[in-house]
């Protein structure tokens, strides 16, 4: 397996603009996580799905952020519009069940100016 | 306030010597992990200790659990360069339906070669 596999690796977008991350999980993890890691607030749930139904979004920052899994391979997570305080990398990680191993992607670096 | 602290914050020994992280908690949980992250990649799982065991190997790292002081400690022995990353804790404890995983905010360990 290639692993949690996310795209881009950086984004670079100018404020008010759409940004969508992408992330494909390890193949039979039923669980999807999203995470946003900051010097200032370290790594931050933001949220989960189990057999891609969102679960728990509690640590979704505000409306501007939006995740979807339409199926087992694919999930996305959405900013709109972006503000510069969105900057961050985003990882994805996928696990057998919530109390087990997570194996996290490469992360995307996004800068909103 | 996290889940998982910790200690040191930061940490710098010479190639060959033994790294101790040290993690503390609050609540009760069912188990204890530790990650590794090199800078700019995502984090790595390397070890998972439940809420009954006291302590485990894997290779070099060696990971103790205390649940009655709330407390955790990763010790690298025989050091390498290569050991140079940032190290996490993650505590998971049960909700009403799922296990909460959550990150501490790391120790940065630097090994002079």
């Amino acid at each position: 397996d290639a692993g949690v596999i996310q795209s881009p690796r950086h984004e670079v977008t100018e404020m008010g603009q759409e940004v969508t991350l992408r992330c494909k999980p390890i193949s039979g993890h039923d669980y999807l996580f999203w995470y946003r890691q900051t010097m200032m607030r370290g790594l931050e749930l933001l949220i989960y799905f189990n057999n891609n139904v969102p679960i728990d979004d509690s640590g979704m920052p505000e409306d501007r952020f939006s995740a979807k899994m339409p199926n087992a391979s694919f999930s996305t997570l959405k900013i709109q519009p972006s503000e510069p305080r969105d900057s961050a990398v985003y990882f994805c990680a996928s696990s057998l069940w919530t109390g087990s191993g997570y194996t996290f992607g490469s992360g995307t670096r996004l800068t909103v100016v | 306030s996290q889940q998982g602290e910790e200690d040191p914050q930061a940490l710098s020994i010479q190639e060959g010597e033994n790294a101790t992280m040290n993690c503390s908690y609050k609540t009760s949980i069912n188990n204890l992990q530790w990650y590794r992250q090199n800078s700019g990649r995502g984090l790595v799982h390397l070890i998972l200790i439940r809420s009954n065991e006291r302590e485990k190997h894997s290779g070099r790292l060696r990971v103790t659990l205390d649940t009655s002081k709330k407390s955790s400690s990763l010790l690298i022995t025989a050091s390498r360069a290569a050991d140079t990353a940032s190290y996490f804790c993650a505590t998971a404890r049960t909700l009403t339906s799922y296990d909460k995983v959550i990150f501490g905010p790391g120790t940065s360990l630097s090994v002079i070669p």
